[in-house]
């Protein structure tokens, strides 16, 4: 599995976008990149994941650079309930490999 | 569909101590997963589990057992607790896709509400 590397924390307002980063540089072809996501006194909860392409769903997009050594998670509009910290993970099994995750703070 | 459960909520033990924490899945999940959570750190892999009856270690597997006699199954045991398993510990199971051993595909997991251990 690939070491993944996050920011330790971010900040946005309320109805905003957010844009978090990932760089994820020895990732190999067959590793998939996933996000979750952990609300407070909660599980991990999955948010989306990829290969090559980027991806939308109900709950964010997932752009991955051309190279495939770097993503970031869009929320495209925050609300105070995406306070939460987000894990960037590149693997290719079951295994799952958590980082110390990127904690958001959205300001109302 | 409760999806994973897990028993106790919360626990107290002294050192030396054991208990076992149970984790249920009700998805027919064939992976099951045990992780501990340290304050203001990530999740930790202590065991795993790809089927019933099979067991395997993660990365912090020492001072734990584990066992998987049914499917839905997942039981984490402390035989002797110690202060440094003080922690929240994690199940979590996922779906056993087809192909997977040809190309590696992504996994979803699910993951339980938790149990907060405490060990004096």
């Amino acid at each position: 599995d690939a070491k993944t590397t996050q920011p330790n924390s971010m900040e946005s307002n309320e109805e905003e976008p957010v844009h978090l980063p990932c760089n994820h540089s020895t990732i190999s072809g067959t590793d998939y990149i996933h996000w979750y996501r952990q609300l407070p006194s909660q599980g991990p909860e999955y948010v989306i994941h990829g290969l090559t392409s980027n991806v939308n769903n109900r709950m964010a997009s997932l752009a991955i650079a051309e190279d495939r050594k770097s993503s970031t998670l869009i929320l495209h509009r925050a609300t105070l309930r995406d306070a939460a910290v987000y894990y960037c993970i590149a693997h290719g099994g079951f295994k799952t490999i958590f980082g110390a995750g990127t904690r958001l703070f959205v300001k109302a | 569909n409760a999806g994973v459960t897990q028993t106790p909520k919360f626990r107290v033990l002294k050192t030396g101590q054991s208990m076992t924490l149970l984790c249920a899945q009700d998805m027919n999940h064939e992976y099951m997963y045990w992780y501990r959570q340290d304050p203001g750190m990530g999740l930790r892999l202590i065991h795993y589990s790809v089927g019933e009856g099979t067991t395997a270690k993660g990365e912090v597997p020492d001072g734990y057992n584990v066992s998987r006699l049914k499917k839905q199954n997942f039981l984490l045991g402390l035989e002797s607790a110690a202060p440094s398993q003080t922690s929240v510990y994690f199940c979590a199971s996922s779906a056993l896709y087809e192909g997977w051993v040809v190309i590696r595909n992504y996994n979803e997991q699910f993951f339980g509400p938790g149990t907060r251990l405490t060990v004096l």
